[in-house]
């Protein structure tokens, strides 16, 4: 099974709806983080939380928001989708300690339309 | 400026050919270098940790360069399944955040 899941995996909304994205992990990592990736562009961090309720904003948390009630899961929501929104989610895991390697989950494309 | 520049290709080479490709960074304070590997529409995965003085591993060099602040990375005897999009990551001492390029991608055709 795999260490970092993604729930959904594929989303097509219309502008204005309510998307949430689920994490999970097993790995026991205390640090979770969703990026966003588009074409072109490196992953771009949107936020990130170093333990349960520990909530810290990234380079693009505008239009976002996010959950984390147990260690084990991180949701991203987003209040009222818009097409810019369109992109591939990924979340990641890594140890608390710095410098340290992220692994990622298999990523979620959202089509906002 | 972008913190993490990679020429984007495509490098398209023939199996068992050897291809190399560069990354800069723009934050002097950088302190972790990370080559990380991605396939078409899945997950990044790390491929390896660049360190001060070069590393291998297996047919994957690293090379940094502090002083005109970039990385390299080198594969010999390239193989089909090296096709990918390769990133350059970059982290700033005692900081959470990772930077990443957006990628080299490299085409290994038979």
């Amino acid at each position: 099974d795999a260490d970092v899941t993604q729930t959904p995996r594929n989303r097509i909304t219309k502008t204005g709806k309510r998307i949430m994205l689920e994490c999970s992990q097993t790995k026991g990592h205390d640090r979770m983080y969703w990026y966003r990736q588009d074409p072109g562009l490196g992953l771009q961090l949107i936020y990130y939380s170093f333990d349960v309720k520990d909530i810290n904003k990234g380079e693009i948390s505008d239009g976002y928001s996010v959950s984390r009630q147990a260690q084990a899961k991180f949701s991203l929501s987003l209040e009222s989708a818009i097409p810019n929104q369109t992109a591939l989610y990924f979340c990641a895991t890594s140890e608390n300690r710095e410098n340290n390697e992220q692994f990622f989950g298999p990523g979620t494309r959202l089509t906002v339309l | 400026r972008k913190e993490v520049e990679q020429d984007p290709g495509p490098f398209n080479v023939p199996e068992g050919a050897t291809v190399a490709f560069n990354c800069t960074y723009s934050n002097s304070a950088s302190q972790s270098f990370f080559w990380y590997r991605q396939d078409c529409r899945k997950e990044p995965k790390l491929l390896m940790s660049v360190y001060s003085s070069g590393n291998e591993d297996g047919r994957f060099t690293a090379q940094l360069n502090r002083a005109s602040q970039y990385i390299s990375l080198l594969i010999r005897d390239s193989k089909l399944s090296d096709s990918a999009t390769y990133l350059c990551v970059v982290n700033i001492a005692n900081d959470y955040k990772l930077s990443f390029g957006a990628g080299t991608t490299v085409t290994v055709r038979a």
